[in-house]
């Protein structure tokens, strides 16, 4: 079975503070994605990566950066909160090998006061 | 790049009864077509999914259906049961081999 993680359940943090959520896989996945979820707009990309150290812009990349300096680890950094990106994020897996069947994490719920 | 919609936003069936979902897309090189479900607080999950080469897959009480015509595909639930109450959303393949691009989702309640 695929094993997705992420680092928070629920995050509550303070305009302007830096905030990292972490995605982690156990799986050897090449591919990692990261999601927003809103009600009413589904999942939206925001960055992926198909390959350690490398990064994709999805469609809604401002605001964030990402980090992977490993095969197994997907960082999401919102480099200064705001009250807009009070939201759902998830993280997701995929593996080249496969079909193309997404592996989703349990989601952070994110609060921006 | 890809445009999907997904129809209706919301839908509420009797328990035993039959729901349908629909989604469009608009690239024509989309060759993958995946129903995911996701019940309230879980994570989405994937359910079904079809290939181009197949018109039609089923698995026991649901089933997808793909029209690449006029580039549609459904999701049908028969039968449908209070556990099928979730949000159910379409992610046809887009232009890469890697990236899914959802349907806004479908709210489906099942009325006891």
């Amino acid at each position: 079975d695929v094993k997705v993680t992420q680092s928070s359940r629920y995050l509550v943090k303070r305009t302007g503070e830096k905030v990292f959520l972490e995605c982690v896989q156990d799986m050897d996945h090449e591919n990692m994605f990261w999601y927003r979820q809103d009600p009413g707009l589904g999942l939206r990309l925001i960055y992926f990566s198909y390959d350690v150290k490398m990064k994709e812009k999805g469609d809604i990349p401002e605001g964030y950066s990402v980090s992977r300096e490993k095969k197994e680890r997907f960082s999401l950094i919102l480099e200064s909160a705001s009250t807009n990106q009070t939201s759902m994020y998830l993280c997701a897996t995929h593996a080249h090998s496969s079909h193309n069947e997404q592996f989703f994490g349990p989601g952070t719920r994110l609060t921006v006061l | 790049g890809e445009n999907v919609e997904q129809h209706p936003s919301t839908l509420s069936v009797q328990e035993g009864d039959s729901a349908v979902i629909k989604c469009t897309y608009s690239d024509s090189a989309s060759n993958y077509f995946p129903w995911y479900k996701q019940e309230l607080g879980k994570r989405p999950q994937l359910i079904i999914d079809i290939r181009s080469n197949v018109g039609e897959k089923k698995d026991q009480r649901i089933a997808v259906t793909l029209n690449k015509t006029a580039k549609h595909f459904s999701l049908h639930i028969t039968e449908t049961q209070p556990e099928d109450s979730a949000v159910y959303f379409c992610g046809p393949q887009g232009g890469s081999n890697y990236q899914l691009i959802w349907g806004a989702g479908t709210k489906l309640i099942i009325k006891p």
